[in-house]
């Protein structure tokens, strides 16, 4: 298995506070993405990144932002946690010369 | 842009049967094409790929896949269904840009009955 983890793997938190995911590899990938997983929506990019301190915006970044410091840590925030950002959120590597993803085993995140 | 089409979110098989799961995509160049497995509570797991060459690819747990272009699909077969086959199963595409990205289908779950 790809050496992804993802800390926490269970979060509740309140309408409004401030929550921060975290993905830490140890493959030395280039690339690292956040998706979200909702039903009926299959797997949907937030954000992604092509290097340290290189990030682009994926299809719902709004609500969301992403840092990466170091090649093997990429942080998810979201700045003001809302209901509709309950999900089940997915990290994921890929190196530079292929184009296959290796994806976290998850965080699943309850707004209430 | 792409898209990815999973037809019918829900498949349903007996134990020994034919596995079926349908993709078909769009996209203005030459794909990259994916199969990943998700059992529950867990990532998903790659289950086979199609970027160059032979058109029909096997993957893990004998599951298969054919590139048929002309088509523009990508469908996964089992030719017998085990009750371990029960899981989510995702058809993904690049378009082989900057980024390595996928575009995912919406997921088929497959129930396996004994």
């Amino acid at each position: 298995d790809a050496g992804i983890t993802q800390s926490p793997r269970h979060k509740v938190t309140e309408t409004g506070t401030p929550v921060t995911l975290r993905c830490h590899q140890t493959e030395n990938h280039r690339y690292m993405y956040w998706y979200r997983q909702d039903p009926g929506h299959g797997l949907r990019l937030i954000h992604y990144s092509y290097g340290v301190k290189d990030t682009d915006k994926g299809e719902v970044s709004d609500g969301y932002s992403v840092s990466r410091s170091k090649t093997e840590d990429f942080l998810l925030t979201l700045e003001s946690a809302t209901s509709s950002q309950t999900s089940v959120y997915f990290c994921a590597i890929a190196g530079a010369s292929s184009y296959e993803q290796y994806f976290g085993p998850g965080t699943r995140l309850t707004v209430t | 842009a792409q898209s990815v089409t999973q037809l019918g979110s829900h498949v349903s098989v007996s134990e020994g049967a034919l596995v079926l799961l349908r993709c078909n995509y769009s996209s203005s160049v030459p794909p990259y094409l994916f199969w990943y497995v998700q059992y529950p509570n867990q990532g998903l797991q790659l289950l086979l790929k199609y970027t160059t060459g032979a058109t029909l690819v096997k993957g893990i747990n004998g599951f298969e896949a054919e590139f048929k272009k002309s088509e523009t699909s990508f469908h996964l077969t089992k030719p017998s269904a085990h009750m371990s086959d029960a899981a989510e199963y995702f058809c993904a595409v690049s378009d082989r840009g900057a980024g390595n990205m996928l575009t995912f289908g919406g997921g088929t779950r497959l129930m396996v009955k004994p």
